[in-house]
């Protein structure tokens, strides 16, 4: 069982809001300030849509936004569309050189 | 365009070894942390290991720790993860992962990954 504790599955259709949460340990955070998250398609490698809570790469579109409050982070995609299909982890830095990630959230758009 | 090529993945045999190998491009390899993240088949990801620009601070996750070790050679812009005493339950595709600060340590955020290797390990 993962720190970070996310939902299983989240759905919704397109142009729809979705959100993902992602709640770890209170001895987590004082961390939580670099909590990221990775979107991972079908068959690919993970890539990096919100890092620092709530800053986007260059490139992620801005219907992707991340936020904190209190124990859990939230990583929401507005005006879904069916590549936003995916995977999607939360990960933070837990001090002393660990990372840990949340177990993934299958984002289905019906 | 930053270019990250994993490979030495393979089917080997409880108790064996393996090292897989990490080729960078794109970017001043040596002026990065460098990770390896690992994702058993159907499951979740999981954070194996660092090293910093320098080699000499080097973390490993509690379940590989004393098994695998971590190395690069900033000369060949490559990462090593040198894996022994393999588990079946260390079966995973593993990711050779840049990291998004230029700085002598740093824990992430993960800004590339490349395609990842296989490690199968059983009998």
């Amino acid at each position: 069982q993962s720190a970070l504790t996310q939902p299983r599955s989240v759905s919704g259709s397109p142009g729809q809001s979705v959100t993902i949460s992602c709640t770890g340990s209170s001895s987590y955070i004082d961390y939580y300030k670099y909590v990221s998250w990775y979107q991972q398609l079908p068959g690919k490698a993970p890539k990096l849509m919100v890092y620092d809570v709530s800053e986007r790469p260059s490139g992620v579109p801005d219907r992707f936004s991340g936020s904190k409050s209190g124990s859990t982070a939230s990583l929401t995609i507005s005006g879904l569309q069916a590549e936003d299909e995916a995977d999607y982890y939360c990960c933070s830095y837990v001090g002393n050189y660990r990372v840990i990630f949340g177990g993934g959230t299958k984002v289905t758009v019906l | 365009e930053v270019q990250l090529v994993e490979s030495g993945g393979g089917l080997v045999q409880p108790g064996g070894s393996l090292r897989l190998s990490c080729s960078a491009s794109g970017f001043t390899f040596s002026r990065y942390a460098m990770h390896w993240v690992r994702q058993a088949p159907g499951k979740g990801l999981e954070y194996v290991s660092v090293i910093s620009t320098n080699g000499e601070i080097i973390y490993h996750a509690d379940s590989v720790k004393g098994r695998f070790t971590i190395s690069r050679d900033n000369s060949k812009s490559t990462l090593y993860l040198q894996m022994s005493s393999l588990r079946v339950e260390d079966t995973a595709v593993y990711y050779c992962v840049k990291d998004m600060w230029s700085r002598v340590s740093s824990s992430g955020p993960f800004d590339s990954w490349g395609q990842g290797t296989l490690v199968t390990v059983s009998s």
